[in-house]
């Protein structure tokens, strides 16, 4: 079967770290890409990794571990803004659908 | 460059009825997928279109169908609506679908069921 988590809500502080974890049970993998999410909005491309490792893009970056089926999402210098819903997926390369998990809210106060 | 547009952006029907939503993608863009958002259940794939062919489709009754015109547009269709089939729908477009495409999605089409 297929199965995605992610911690359901977080919190943190504006200018902090936060580390969003993903864990993925699927029949395949053909990467992982992580999403934002605005309340109201549609979801926006952050990243995508498909080999071990960190990719770095800005205070964004993102880690995967295949054969932990893990990955995780580290936002640096928190800002009010990045307030959202972080949804990570799984391309899967059987019947080649994206999986998305439950998301994770995130709330940076001041 | 234009992005990925749905219309309606709101819509209300009532147990019973039918509802046809549209999506455009971006312009070169060949694939279009469809997705349902709710609260309870997140985001779910219902199903993909690349050069007017279903390629994927998720776990949904056959209810809910589409269809993409030869310029990449893309319709879904839902029957005889249910209360739980109110959703945000969205829908996003990416060059190929390989796994290296990124999706870029539309801002949705809220459907009220009443």
């Amino acid at each position: 079967g297929q199965n995605i988590d992610q911690p359901t809500e977080m919190t943190a502080t504006e200018g902090a770290i936060v580390q969003i974890n993903c864990t993925y049970q699927t029949s395949g993998f053909n990467g992982l890409f992580w999403y934002q999410q605005h309340a109201g909005e549609a979801p926006t491309f952050l990243s995508y990794n498909v080999l071990d490792g960190l990719e770095e893009k800005g205070r964004f970056s993102s880690f995967l571990s295949r054969s932990k089926g893990y990955s995780y999402l580290l936002l640096k210098e928190l800002q009010m803004k990045d307030s959202a819903s972080y949804l990570c997926a799984v391309c899967d390369n059987y019947g080649q659908n994206f999986v998305f998990g439950p998301g994770t809210r995130l709330s940076v106060l001041p | 460059k234009a992005g990925v547009t749905q219309t309606p952006r709101y819509l209300i029907k009532t147990r019973g009825q039918q509802v046809t939503l549209s999506c455009s993608p971006i312009s070169g863009h060949r694939s279009v997928s469809w997705y349902q958002q709710t609260p309870g259940q997140g985001l779910q794939f219902l199903f993909e279109y690349f050069s007017e062919t279903q390629r994927n489709k998720g776990n949904f009754p056959g209810r809910f169908s589409g269809r993409q015109f030869s310029n990449s547009r893309s319709e879904m269709n839902v029957s005889t609506l249910e209360l739980g089939d109110s959703a945000l729908y969205l829908c996003a477009s990416s060059l190929e679908w390989e796994s290296t495409d990124t999706q870029y999605f539309g801002p949705g089409t809220r459907l009220t069921v009443l």
